[in-house]
């Protein structure tokens, strides 16, 4: 059975301070997807992953990928209020296309 | 409009009802899933379905049945709902020839079973 870890769970961060969230996934897979969910809303894709050492950016966040390790982070630099929201990695198995999620880390970045 | 519209958007209902929860897109996508978010659960996999004739069990299926009646128009059914079906249920795309292959989702479907 695949399983797909994050932690932390809950995470909250004053403004202007960094941190890593971590998500660790149990079986063989090069396709690592992160999505942000904010309160009541729809996932939306943040970054994709395809390949060992993966790296990718978009303003304060910057996601990796460690196939080796079945490892990826989403590191958050100077937060900011407005990256407040829920982050959940998803792994995708290559036989089948089919998506299983981690359990989600809600960031609550304080002022 | 969306690319990926569910109907209802909020639905309650009492327990043994049969509960219909619809899918459309127009983003032209053969892939199609269906998901059901509970807190602290993340996001769990119910059935999916790669054309019209391809459906598949996801690691959630029991209670649940699915219709695939166009490529843009997959639905969900809850033949007897029950208290613990009570969740919010997230409809997906995504695209066979696409690089990315991710995920585009709709904007849920709240579902409480009374």
């Amino acid at each position: 059975e695949l399983k797909v870890e994050q932690n932390p769970l809950f995470l909250s961060m004053q403004e202007g301070k960094n941190y890593t969230i971590y998500c660790n996934y149990s079986t063989t897979s090069d396709r690592l997807y992160w999505y942000r969910q904010d309160p009541g809303k729809s996932l939306e894709s943040l970054f994709v992953l395809l390949s060992n050492g993966a790296v990718k950016q978009e303003g304060r966040l910057m996601a990796s990928l460690d196939t080796k390790a079945r490892l990826s982070t989403l590191h958050i630099t100077a937060a900011v209020h407005d990256l407040s929201a829920t982050y959940f990695c998803a792994v995708d198995i290559s036989t089948g296309n089919q998506f299983y999620f981690g359990t989600g880390t809600s960031l609550t970045v304080i002022p | 409009d969306a690319d990926v519209t569910q109907t209802p958007r909020n639905r309650i209902t009492k327990t043994g009802k049969r509960i219909m929860l619809e899918c459309s897109q127009t983003k032209g996508h053969d892939r199609m899933y269906w998901y059901r978010q509970d807190p602290g659960l993340g996001l769990r996999l119910i059935y999916y379905s790669f054309d019209v004739k391809d459906i598949n069990k996801g690691e959630i299926s029991d209670g649940y049945s699915v219709s695939r009646q166009a490529q843009a128009k997959f639905s969900l059914s809850l033949e007897s709902a029950i208290p613990n079906q009570t969740a919010l249920y997230f409809c997906a795309t995504s695209d066979l020839r696409a690089t990315t292959g991710e995920l585009f989702f709709g904007e849920g479907s709240r579902l409480t079973v009374l």
